[in-house]
C-alpha cells in the first residue's frame, strides 16, 4: 500500500534552535498534505494543510512564523519549528491522501531542552 | 464538548473476548474514519465508512449517519491488538480535513 515517510523519528535539540521534519509520499504524489501534533495521552490536533507549490493553511492558534511548512514538490513536505522551545516538545505526524485512504507518516518525537 | 466522542476511554480485556468501542459525532459528516495507533506512535488507516458496515479479517466497523454512531468491533481479541483506536470524522464542507476523538487505549491480556 502507499507509504508515507518522515524524517527524522526522533531529535533532541536545544532551546533556540531550529528543527526540520521531512514528511515524503513514497510512491504516490500528493498535492495536500496535513501535520499534525499530539502531545501525550491526547488526541492529534491538526496544525497546517500543505498545499503543493502555494501556501500553507495553519489552524487558528497556529503561529506560521514558527512552524514553517513548505511543500515544493508532489511527494516532500517540510515543517521547520523555529526557535524551539521545550513547549514544543511533541509527536509531529504528517500524513497524506491517495483515493480515499488517509496515509498517516511514522511520526516525529522532538524533545526541546 | 467535542465534536467527535469516544467510549470507552479504557479498556481491557482477556484474549479470545469481543471488544466493541463506540464513537458519536455531532457535527454532520461525510465520512468516518478508523485509525489505530501502536505504542511506537504509528497510525494505521483501519477503516473509512459514509454508511452501512465494512468487515476487514477480525475487524468490523458500523456507521449509523442517522443516530451519528459508529462502533468499531474485534473478534477473538489478541494481545497484538492492543493499541489507541481513534475514531475521526471529515465534516461535511470539510475537503478533507479530520477531526479526531480523543481515542481508546485497548489492552489484551493473555
Amino acid at each position: 500500500g502507499a507509504v508515507v515517510s518522515q524524517h527524522p523519528s526522533w531529535v533532541i535539540c536545544k532551546s533556540g534552535t531550529s528543527v526540520k521534519i521531512e514528511c515524503r509520499s513514497l510512491d504516490f504524489q500528493a498535492t495536500t498534505m496535513f501535520w499534525y501534533r499530539q502531545f501525550p495521552k491526547q488526541s492529534l490536533m491538526l496544525m497546517a494543510t500543505s498545499n503543493e507549490g502555494s501556501k500553507a493553511t495553519y489552524e487558528q492558534g497556529v503561529e506560521k512564523d514558527k512552524f514553517l511548512i513548505n511543500h515544493a514538490s508532489l511527494t516532500l513536505s517540510t515543517l521547520t519549528v523555529t526557535s524551539a522551545h521545550p513547549e514544543d516538545s511533541s509527536f509531529y505526524i504528517c500524513s497524506a491522501i491517495l483515493g480515499e485512504t488517509q496515509y498517516f507518516g511514522p511520526g516525529t518525537r522532538l524533545l526541546v531542552l | 464538548k467535542n465534536e467527535v466522542e469516544q467510549s470507552p476511554q479504557n479498556l481491557t480485556a482477556q484474549e479470545g473476548e469481543f471488544i466493541t468501542i463506540n464513537c458519536s459525532y455531532s457535527v454532520g459528516i461525510s465520512a468516518l474514519h478508523w485509525l489505530q495507533q501502536h505504542p511506537g506512535g504509528g497510525i494505521v488507516s483501519l477503516f473509512m465508512l459514509s454508511s452501512g458496515k465494512k468487515k476487514h479479517g477480525r475487524l468490523i466497523a458500523t456507521i449509523n449517519i442517522q443516530e451519528k454512531h459508529s462502533s468499531l468491533h474485534i473478534t477473538a481479541s489478541h494481545p497484538r491488538d492492543s493499541a489507541v483506536y481513534i475514531c475521526a470524522v471529515r465534516p461535511s464542507g470539510s475537503a478533507r480535513q479530520l477531526t479526531f476523538g480523543s481515542g481508546t487505549q485497548l489492552t489484551v491480556l493473555p
